[in-house]
């Protein structure tokens, strides 16, 4: 089991462009949440996707927006790309089911540098 | 989501216990307590997590207050490779949180040798 994957590793871009970041879920997992990294700081909730919809919301301007496909892989798109989204960007998978605790794993992150 | 504390860093020399506290007094009483650790530069790692009762796995251990309103986090033998950020998450599993997890600024564990 792969675990989960994000693609690219690194990317850099410049301000104003438009940037999808890609998250392949654990085997099994149905859920799939973004966060935002800034240096120094925690994870921050960008949205999470189940069942092909957005479920929940963090504290994010419109031009994050996400999507998940029939397999349960997502993308993360950010677009007019300013220099405070320089970030990595972390997905996470979680199975099926909402009862009791559950672990949620976490992939590699993709580390994105805006110029 | 409960909002928690825990000190900025601590240090611990290696093969010795390390104790990491959090602070979680207005827990409710459907939300659990969850420890995640970040290596440099890589993904958070889930550690363990609890409801009321103390646990246990590979990794570690989870100590929780009778009232829940704090937790300590047990890593038996530390080891150069425990040196991380640990994060110390409250959330409801379920529910309407739908397992989001709120990360705080988390402790900078550094163990020595």
């Amino acid at each position: 089991d792969a675990g989960v994957t994000q693609s690219p590793t690194h990317l850099i871009k410049t301000r104003g462009q438009q940037v999808t970041l890609r998250c392949s879920p654990k085997s099994g997992h149905d859920t799939v949440s973004w966060y935002q990294q800034a240096l120094g700081q925690g994870p921050q909730f960008i949205f999470q996707y189940y069942e092909e919809e957005e479920r929940q919301r963090g504290n994010f301007p419109d031009r994050f927006s996400g999507h998940q496909f029939p397999n349960y892989s997502s993308e993360l798109n950010v677009n007019a790309l300013l220099l405070g989204d320089s970030a990595l960007y972390l997905c996470a998978s979680k199975p099926p089911g909402l009862a009791g605790g559950y672990e949620q794993f976490f992939g590699p992150g993709t580390r994105l540098t805006v110029l | 989501d409960a909002k928690t504390t825990q000190p900025p860093s601590m240090d611990c020399a290696e093969g010795r216990a390390a104790n990491l506290p959090c602070n979680h007094s207005t827990i409710s009483g459907n939300e659990y307590v969850y420890w995640y650790r970040q290596i440099h530069s890589q993904g958070p790692q889930y550690i363990i997590h609890g409801l009321k009762n103390n646990e246990t796995n590979e990794m570690a251990s989870l100590i929780i207050t009778e009232d829940r309103k704090s937790s300590t986090l047990i890593l038996p033998h530390a080891t150069l490779r425990d040196t991380a950020v640990y994060y110390c998450i409250v959330t409801n599993a379920g529910g309407t949180s739908y397992g989001k997890l709120t990360f705080g600024q988390g402790t900078i564990l550094t163990v020595h040798p």
